[in-house]
């Protein structure tokens, strides 16, 4: 089964530049995060969607992160403009968010540094 | 915020001894999970555990639950170099979606 695919890799922007990440998950999982990891901590949750609709945004900054997923499927994670406290790795996982299986598979993450 | 604190934050042992990291996290939960992180794999479960269970293993792995100190604990036995990683308990804080709050993470490091 393939994983969870995440795009780009690695991105350098200066603060006040704009980034987008790209997240294609598991097939047929209806539920997918994005995370944010700043070194030394665990990852936190920015967003939560089920199928396409938003199930928790309650820590995603909204007036420079935005996030969407379209049909359902692949999602997107755009920063505008970005600060320098916005250098992590942004994860995303998906879910098939039914018992007894709860857990999230990760993709291996965009690296983002803002000079 | 974070919702659990590993302990200890950093944890270096040789090939062949146990490893044990707790959690210890705030609000009631449906499930505790724990994943492991390191650069070759990325994040990936481990395993899971109910509020109402109190202890369940995994191949070298064993975690235990005790809900009443809100506290769970990590055991790798026989640890191989391959262990090496950072690990974090993930909570669900009992709401309706599985919506994980993850700890501070305990980095271990297995020395060959």
């Amino acid at each position: 089964e393939a994983g969870v695919a995440q795009s780009p890799r690695y991105k350098i922007i200066e603060k006040r530049q704009s980034v987008a990440f790209w997240c294609n998950p598991i097939s047929g999982h209806a539920t997918l995060y994005w995370y944010q990891q700043i070194l030394g901590q665990g990852p936190k949750l920015l967003i939560q969607f089920q199928n396409n609709g938003v199930v928790d945004d309650s820590q995603l900054p909204k007036d420079r992160f935005s996030a969407e997923r379209l049909k359902g499927v692949d999602s997107t994670l755009k920063i505008q403009p970005a600060k320098l406290e916005d250098s992590a790795v942004y994860l995303c996982a998906s879910g098939q968010d039914t018992p007894p299986s709860y857990e999230q598979y990760f993709g291996p993450g965009t690296r983002l540094t803002v000079t | 915020s974070q919702q659990g604190e590993e302990d200890p934050q950093a944890l270096s042992i040789q090939e062949g001894e146990n490893a044990t990291m707790n959690c210890s996290y705030k609000t009631s939960i449906n499930n505790l999970q724990w994943y492991r992180q390191n650069s070759g794999r990325g994040l990936v479960h481990l395993i899971l555990i109910r509020s109402n269970e109190r202890e369940k293993h995994s191949g070298r792995l064993r975690v235990t639950l005790d809900t009443s100190k809100k506290s769970s604990s990590l055991l790798i036995t026989a640890s191989r170099a391959a262990d090496t990683a950072s690990y974090f308990c993930a909570t669900d804080g009992d709401t309706g979606f599985q919506k994980l709050v993850f700890g501070t993470g305990t980095r271990l490091l297995v020395s060959p």
